[in-house]
């Protein structure tokens, strides 16, 4: 079974430019997230899509990142612009929707804002 | 909300020695405790969890327990091989998979040979 795929693997920007990452979850997995990572801390959720709604976006900068999952399958998560703050890994994961249950997470996108 | 905090954020243990993170959580409604195992470069796994309703769970060499009271839950790796060489994230997450999942800041764990 193919597991998380997310792209790129590593970016790098200047800060106030734009950047979008890529993610395909697990086939048939209804729930997908967006986690940010930075150094030395536990992932952070983002953003939370239940098939094609979202669930939780409490913790997502909405002045400069936004997110959607275009016919409950695909998603991207863009920022713009961004900031020397940004600078992490972000993750996505999905899961199959049920009650709690295990996450899948892909590789993550590093990036990097000078 | 729910908050998560996990101790120690370091650890270094000798090969064949058992390695214990703790982590204590805040809400008490949460009833799903996850543990995640990340390697260099690579996104977090589970290795195991534990639900509200049991008090240990045991998987070959690792174990976890919950001591709901206490609102703490702690992973427990015997016999430690330097493959066990990642960091450590605890998490906590209420009953639905509405619910976000609260990771901890994690437990650099080293194995040394």
């Amino acid at each position: 079974e193919a597991g998380v795929a997310q792209s790129p693997r590593y970016k790098i920007i200047e800060k106030r430019q734009s950047v979008a990452f890529w993610c395909n979850p697990i086939s048939g997995h209804a729930t997908l997230y967006w986690y940010q990572q930075i150094l030395g801390q536990g992932p952070k959720l983002l953003i939370q899509f239940q098939n094609n709604g979202v669930v939780d976006d409490s913790q997502l900068p909405k002045d400069r990142f936004s997110a959607e999952r275009l016919k409950g399958v695909d998603s991207t998560l863009k920022i713009q612009p961004a900031k020397l703050e940004d600078s992490a890994v972000y993750l996505c994961a999905s899961s199959l929707g049920q009650s709690t249950g295990e996450l899948f997470f892909g590789e993550g996108s590093r990036l990097t804002v000078l | 909300g729910e908050n998560v905090e996990q101790h120690p954020s370091t650890l270094s243990v000798q090969e064949g020695d058992s390695a214990v993170i703790k982590c204590t959580y805040s809400d008490s409604a949460s009833n799903y405790f996850p543990w995640y195992k990340q390697e260099l470069g690579k996104g977090p796994q589970l290795i195991i969890d534990i639900r509200s309703n049991v008090g240990e769970k045991k998987d070959q060499r690792i174990a976890v327990t919950l001591n709901k009271t206490a609102k703490h839950f702690s992973l427990h790796i015997t016999e430690t091989q330097p493959e066990d060489s990642a960091v450590y994230f605890c998490a906590a997450q209420k009953k639905t998979s509405y619910d976000k999942v609260i990771f901890g800041p994690g437990t650099s764990l080293s194995v040394i040979p």
